[in-house]
């Protein structure tokens, strides 16, 4: 069972719009959430997360908001760079990091 | 079914004691990670493998020393830690040359405790 899912295995964005990707979580112990960036044969490169005491947390063209009751996640990219283009996941931990999940990743390409 | 294993799933050991940490991949994947996760904070690369060469130190202290001897063994040999590196320790695997691109090939990780 799944508890991070990314429903969209792939996004194709215009340069210059507003990537929007998706996470859902089923495990309500979750209270820190991350996203993550990677590129062909690199590890993830950490992005930006948020603890469930917010709703939004802002690091220049990165946001993400979350949605605790409906235990939904995005991140919003803009504006969107052909540079974005990678995969992102996004992942999930408990208060006490005994349980850490990634997300399966979409894979976002930003076309010029 | 990550196709990356990692042994022991859970470990407790003192200051003084010598303990491996062993991630095993049978994926013919190239190139292979240790990270460490620990509660509230990103996750942090530690080494990097490529083809069995050592590719990348991220200033990780040399109580931390990794081994590989083979594309589908990685260790982590821990040695005289401190309690602050009770962590989760990821092991990750990925094609180097061609094959799938940007996926994460993650084990289920080692939870360390250091007393």
């Amino acid at each position: 069972d799944q508890q991070v899912k990314q429903n969209s295995p792939s996004l194709s964005v215009q340069e210059g719009r507003i990537s929007i990707l998706n996470c859902d979580y089923t495990n309500s112990m979750f209270d820190y959430f991350l996203w993550y960036k990677k590129y062909p044969a690199e590890g993830p490169t950490f992005l930006i997360s948020i603890s469930s005491i917010k709703d939004k947390n802002e690091d220049g063209r990165f946001t993400v908001f979350l949605n605790k009751s409906a235990k939904h996640l995005s991140l919003h990219i803009v504006p969107s760079q052909p540079g974005d283009s990678a995969v992102y996941f996004c992942a999930a931990m408990d208060n006490y990091g005994q349980n850490f999940v990634f997300g399966p990743g979409t894979r976002l390409s930003v076309l010029p | 079914e990550t196709g990356v294993t990692q042994t022991p799933r859970h470990l407790v050991m003192g200051m003084t004691n010598k303990k491996s940490l062993k991630c095993e991949q049978h994926l013919g994947h190239n190139a292979m990670y240790w990270y460490k996760q620990s509660a509230k904070k990103p996750l942090e690369l530690m080494f990097v493998y490529n083809f069995k060469e050592q590719t990348e130190n991220n200033s990780v202290p040399s109580r931390f020393s990794p081994e590989c001897p083979n594309s589908s063994h990685l260790f982590l040999h821990l040695h005289t830690l401190q309690p602050e590196d009770s962590a989760l320790y990821l092991c990750d695997s990925s094609q180097v040359a061609g094959g799938p691109t940007g996926e994460l090939f993650f084990g289920e990780g080692s939870r360390l405790t250091v007393l």
